[in-house]
Order: C-alpha cells, then structure tokens, then sequence
C-alpha cells in the first residue's frame, strides 16, 4: 500500500542553523501539507501546497519557512534559522483533492534544536 | 479563533467495553470533519471524512456520527479490543480552507483498552 515518507527521522540542529525536512508524498497525490506537534500541544498547520503554490499558509509559517517541490517526488520544508521553539514532531501529509477525501500523513520528523 | 475540543482527555477501559468520546467545532463555519487514529511511533491513519449533518459512518467497530447545526461529532468504539489502544484526533476543515484542505485539530483523545 502506498504510504507518504519522510526523512531524516530524527534531526537534531544547533540553533540559527538551516534544516531541510525531506517528505515523499503519495505519488498521485496532488495537495501536500506540513504540520507540527510541539511536545503536549495539538498538532497545528504549518501550510498546504498545491500545483506547486502555497495554497494556506499558517501565521507560524513566517519568512523563516519555506517549502519547495523540487521535482515530481519530493516535498521539503527549510527553516532558514532555526530557534528552539522550532524543535517538534513534524508531519508531512497528502491528499487526492483539496479537503473532499482523506490526508495520508507520514511518520514525522523529530526536530531538536539545541 | 477557531478551536476544536475533544473530550475526555484520556480514557482506560477493559476489554469488551463500549466508549465514546466528543469533538466540538465551530459551527457556523464548517466545511468538513475528519477523524484520524494515532498509534504510538505511527503515522495518523483517517478513519472518516464526514461533510454532512447527520452523517453516520461505520468502519467495522467503530462509527461516527455528525451534527453540523450544533458543532459535534461523536466517535463509537463497540466491544473495544487492545488493539483499539490510540490517540484518537478529529480535525475541523472550515468554510475558509474548503480549497485547501487545512486541518484544525483537536488535542485527541487517548484511548487505553486493558485485556
């Protein structure tokens, strides 16, 4: 069964430094999203990309955000300078359409910043 | 803002229990309604997508029902079974993200199921 990737699985980065975090999403899946879990908080929405466009973007989802499509397979998102209110789970999830059907979510990134 | 609140926080039942726990949305600005199962070191897994009043859906043991008019839904475990062990998060779409698909999650509800 096809399933949404994500890497690396644990990230641990110092703080002001630029992390990527890599997703595979399923791949005829045309809406993408990122979510974050900040440990004992509700999982919040960073952004939705659709026909290699935000779509919704999140007031968490600052200029210190970015996310990128780079080729027909991957689905990133870069913090450029990290702080440490960044470090939690982050989600990458899919979708066939925008909000009729169900969002395939991948295992998250664990991102720790020191 | 817009909330969405899931009651109870947590839940221990034994083996063979029925349950059932809350989502609370805002009404008047509704689009659609999911509800996601979250085992631990998983990935969430959607159990429903419900986008109309009255909705009742059913996936084996469990069912889910909708009222849009008062903004809750319920989730129904039967005869609950270890397996059935998770967090369980439902997430609000409203009007505004109907294009886009934003999810706005409740904090979930943990369901433990003693043998």
């Amino acid at each position: 069964e096809p399933e949404v990737t994500q890497t690396p699985s644990h990230q641990v980065t110092q703080m002001g430094q630029e992390v990527i975090l890599r997703c595979v999403p399923i791949s005829n899946h045309l809406y993408f999203y990122w979510y974050r879990q900040i440990l004992g908080q509700k999982v919040e929405f960073l952004v939705s990309f659709y026909n290699n466009e935000i779509s919704e973007k999140s007031e968490i989802f600052d200029d210190q955000f970015s996310v990128e499509r780079p080729d027909g397979s991957n689905f990133t998102l870069k913090i450029r300078s990290t702080k440490l209110e960044d470090s939690a789970m982050y989600f990458c999830a899919s979708s066939l359409s925008g909000s009729g059907n169900e969002q395939f979510f991948g295992p998250g990134t664990r991102l720790t910043v020191l | 803002i817009l909330n969405v609140e899931q009651s109870p926080q947590s839940l221990h039942v034994q083996e063979g229990d029925s349950t059932n726990f809350t989502c609370s949305f805002p009404s008047s600005n509704f689009y659609a309604l999911h509800w996601y199962r979250w085992e631990t070191a998983k990935s969430p897994e959607a159990l429903f997508v419900m986008t109309l009043n009255g909705d009742e859906k059913k996936k084996g043991r469990i069912s889910a029902t909708l009222n849009t008019k008062e903004g809750y839904s319920y989730l129904y475990i039967k005869g609950s079974q270890p397996e059935d062990s998770a967090t369980y998060l439902c997430a609000f779409i409203p009007r505004g993200s109907s294009n886009t698909g934003k999810l706005i999650f409740g904090q979930g509800t943990t369901l433990q199921v003693k043998p």
